[in-house]
């Protein structure tokens, strides 16, 4: 069965960077898209962008560029959420969802928090 | 891109429908048949509840509706149950090949 599979909870300081995975199974990661959503604490949901695992190419949201990068290992079916200069208001759940057809979200992953605290 | 607008809550009893909007533009909404909704209960990942404005997912169960006018969107539940008690979220394509969500509603069942 579909599976998205994320990396655990984090704790890091201002300033600092982290690396969230999320491995796929039971499906072939090419041609669905896969989309991170971030998730701060009592908020709503928030579209970061998606990368294109055809090609790998990300597209990134107004709010999540420069210090976000999403990237993508086929050879272990894992796609990467990276952010760099980590500052409080980073702390939030992040999601990894595959999207089979425009906003077709239809698995997600269980979520992983970032807290970023001194 | 701002987000599209919900109702902070709705509520109904066991039984009754209810209608959750979801208002946009002629940019996002109004403009693609690409809108989904969401539920989330407390401290779970969302879960794909309508897709395409009216599509339901298999396993999704035929209580959950899903229609467009114009610029909104709404989700329809009908025979409130207990255990549809979470927030719940509108999502949709934008002319600038975007995504964006609605704020949520909170659905309680009293």
């Amino acid at each position: 069965q579909v599976q998205l599979v994320q990396s655990g909870s984090e704790l890091k300081k201002p300033g600092a960077s982290v690396k969230v995975s999320c491995k796929a199974s039971g499906y072939t990661v090419a041609p669905y898209s896969m989309n991170w959503v971030r998730q701060a604490p009592g908020q709503g949901l928030e579209w970061m962008g998606w990368i294109n695992t055809n090609t790998g190419n990300p597209a990134y949201a107004q709010g999540f560029t420069g210090r976000f990068v999403f990237s993508l290992d086929t050879s272990v079916s894992t796609a990467y959420l990276q952010i760099s200069s980590l500052k409080a208001e980073d702390t939030a759940v992040y999601y990894c969802v595959r999207d089979v057809n425009i906003v077709n979200f239809d698995y997600w992953g269980q979520g992983t928090l970032v807290t970023v605290s001194s | 891109q701002s987000a599209l607008t919900q109702p902070a809550s709705v509520s109904g009893s066991p039984g009754q429908s209810i209608t959750i909007s979801c208002t946009g533009t002629s940019s996002d909404v109004g403009g693609y048949n690409y809108v989904s909704w969401f539920q989330q209960h407390p401290g779970k990942a969302p879960k794909l509840m309508i897709y395409q404005v009216t599509n339901r997912p298999s396993g999704v169960s035929n209580r959950f509706s899903g229609s467009k006018s114009g610029n909104t969107a709404s989700l329809t539940i009908s025979g409130l149950q207990a255990e549809d008690e979470a927030d719940y979220y509108c999502s949709s394509y934008t002319i600038s090949s975007t995504v964006v969500f609605g704020g949520g509603t909170k659905l309680t069942v009293l």
